[in-house]
Formats: C-alpha cells, structure tokens, sequence
C-alpha cells in the first residue's frame, strides 16, 4: 500500500531552526513536495524535490532521499507566521499527488 | 496571473440534497485536480481531469462526480449528501511538465467549505 508518515504536531521558539521530517512508501516516485497551510486557507506550495540532495529556497530548505524513503524540511530564523501546517505529498506512478496528514508547527515567543 | 477561483466559498446543505462546486484554473493550466480535507485527515483525491476528460480518480462513491469543461473550469458535483461529506473540497490546477502531458506543480484555491446538516 501507499504510506507517507509525518510528526502530527512539533513547537519551537521564534528565531529557532525545526527540522519536520517525511517518510514513505509508495507505488513509484515522480518527486516530493512541501505544502505550508494555515488555518482556513488553502496549501501553499513551498518545494519540490526529485532528485536526492538539498533545495534551498530562503529561510526554507528541503531535502531528499530516494534511497531511504526520507524528506525533511528545515525551516530557519523562525517567525511567528510559520505556524502553520507543512504538507508532504509524493507524485506517485500515475502521476497522482498521494498526501500526508500535515505537521502542525506552533511557534511560540 | 489570477489564481485559481472557486465557487462558493461556503455552502450549507441538508443531508439528501446534492451540491455542485466550481472551480475556474490559474489562466493556462489544464489540469485539475480535486480534493477532499477533513479535521485531522491528509488531503483525499477525488479526481483530475485535463482537457475535458477523467485521467485519474481517488476512491470515493459514485455519488461524487465531476467535469470539465472546453474552457478548463471545472465542477464538482455531490449527490444525496451525507453527514460526513461536511469538508473543505480544494481544487488545484497546474499546467504540464515541459515537453509532456504530465502535470507540474499543483496551486490551490482557497475552498469550498461544505457543512451538511
């Protein structure tokens, strides 16, 4: 079956560096993705990574390994706006987008 | 560019009746997903249609259907409503991997959400 398995909640301070990891098990892989949510509004997209390695997008960086079924997102220089929660989704065989729960990040002063 | 729009934004029904939501994509893209999120749950795959026609569906009853039309937007439809179909139904649209007819990166709308009392 199809599994992608991420931490249900994490907090950390502002100004702070947190690390939500991604694991998964899925039929195939056309690539990972990162999505930010807050509260009431729609996903936002953040990163994608195909290759193994480390994408760096600002404060954001994203990681990949194929080989272990493994992602995190870092995110640094925490601010108060980053709670929110962080979706991973795989693009599997068919090119469909098979989702994790999401993270919910809360950031406290 | 304008995002993707959908409509409306909030909708309440009684539990029986049927509903149908609209979706216009990001100018351009043509293909579009949607999906169902509830409290607690990942987003769900209802389905993804590019240019007019189904090309993948998730697993959910018959009584979710959908379209799309020459124009790229597209509708969803529920029959015969159900306590839990009470959700926000997102969709994304994204255009095509260059050089294929895969699709790219997915951008939301902001939601429908349904409340079925």
């Amino acid at each position: 079956g199809q599994n992608i398995d991420q931490p249900t909640e994490m907090t950390a301070t502002e100004g702070a560096i947190v690390q939500i990891n991604c694991t998964y098990q899925t039929s195939g892989f056309n690539g990972l993705f990162w999505y930010q949510q807050h509260a009431g509004e729609a996903p936002t997209f953040l990163s994608y990574n195909v290759l193994d390695g480390l994408e760096e997008k600002g404060r954001f960086s994203s990681f990949l390994s194929r080989s272990k079924g493994y992602s995190y997102l870092l995110l640094k220089e925490l601010q108060m706006k980053d709670s929110a929660s962080y979706l991973c989704a795989i693009m599997d065989s068919n090119y469909q987008l098979i989702w994790g729960a999401g993270t919910k990040l809360i950031i406290k002063p | 560019k304008a995002g993707v729009t959908q409509t409306p934004r909030y909708l309440i029904k009684t539990r029986g009746q049927q509903v149908t939501l609209s979706c216009s994509p990001i100018s351009g893209h043509r293909s579009v997903s949607w999906y169902q999120q509830t409290p607690g749950q990942g987003l769900q795959f209802l389905f993804e249609y590019f240019s007019e026609t189904q090309r993948n569906k998730g697993n959910f009853p018959g009584r979710f259907s959908g379209r799309q039309f020459s124009n790229s937007r597209s509708e969803m439809n529920v029959s015969t409503l159900e306590l839990g179909d009470s959700a926000l139904y997102l969709c994304a649209s994204s255009s095509l991997q260059v050089g294929t007819s895969l699709p790219d990166t997915q951008y939301f709308g902001p939601g429908t959400r349904l409340t079925v009392l």
